[in-house]
């Protein structure tokens, strides 16, 4: 099994430029997640998508959209990048109603934005 | 809302144990994980309390206690390649936005010879 696979893993952007991470899970998880994670901030929630066809947004939303495309895949784009959305990007799924309810996290996606 | 507190840095010599806080400010929650990530790589989950006490998996060790609204990580007989850093983590209730994970900042381990 691959996980949650993430891609691109690097991607430079000039500011207004539209991109989107894909991201998918081969783990039939329902739970998906977008984090970013800044220096000295830990990971802070962009959106979360709790089943296919949902989703919500978390702590940090602004400026992002995501698409829940089906059960494997759960996109976020960034329609007009700004420099503070320089981030490394972390997309991860759950398997809702398991006994520990972990996040497995892809490999990130580090952007930035000039 | 979630508030997550951990101490930014800590430094432990090879072979020690070294415990890691979480203090946290929540009106209740369902569970306390704990993650690990090294420098360039993915968050991976260690160890998980959703009830009080001791959760022992190997080297690794997670406590909760709700009434002190405290947790810790515990690690034994340190090797180098526990250096990284390692972060708390709280799932709401299931009526409050269960898929809500909040991330404290991060615990920066550096283990020395």
């Amino acid at each position: 099994n691959a996980g949650v696979t993430q891609t691109p893993k690097f991607q430079v952007l000039k500011t207004g430029q539209s991109m989107t991470l894909q991201c998918a899970q081969d783990m039939n998880h329902n739970s998906m997640y977008w984090y970013r994670q800044d220096p000295g901030m830990g990971l802070r929630l962009i959106y979360y998508s709790a089943s296919e066809g949902t989703t919500d947004k978390g702590e940090v939303p602004n400026g992002y959209n995501v698409s829940r495309l089906n059960k494997r895949e759960f996109s976020l784009r960034l329609e007009s990048a700004a420099p503070s959305q320089t981030s490394v990007y972390f997309c991860a799924s759950s398997e809702d109603g398991s006994f520990n309810e972990k996040l497995f996290f892809g490999s990130g996606t580090q952007l930035s934005v000039l | 809302g979630q508030s997550l507190e951990q101490p930014s840095e800590v430094t432990a010599v090879e072979g020690a144990i070294v415990q890691i806080n979480c203090t946290y400010q929540t009106s209740g929650f369902y569970g306390l994980s704990w993650y690990q990530q090294h420098d360039g790589g993915a968050p991976t989950f260690l160890s998980y309390n959703g009830l009080d006490g001791l959760e022992e998996t190997g080297r690794f060790s997670s406590f909760l206690s709700r009434s002190d609204s405290y947790g810790y990580l515990l690690l034994q007989e340190l090797q180098m390649k526990d250096s990284a850093s390692y972060f708390c983590a709280v799932r709401p209730n299931p009526s409050g936005g269960y898929q809500k994970v909040t991330f404290g900042t991060g615990t920066k381990l550096q283990v020395i010879p």
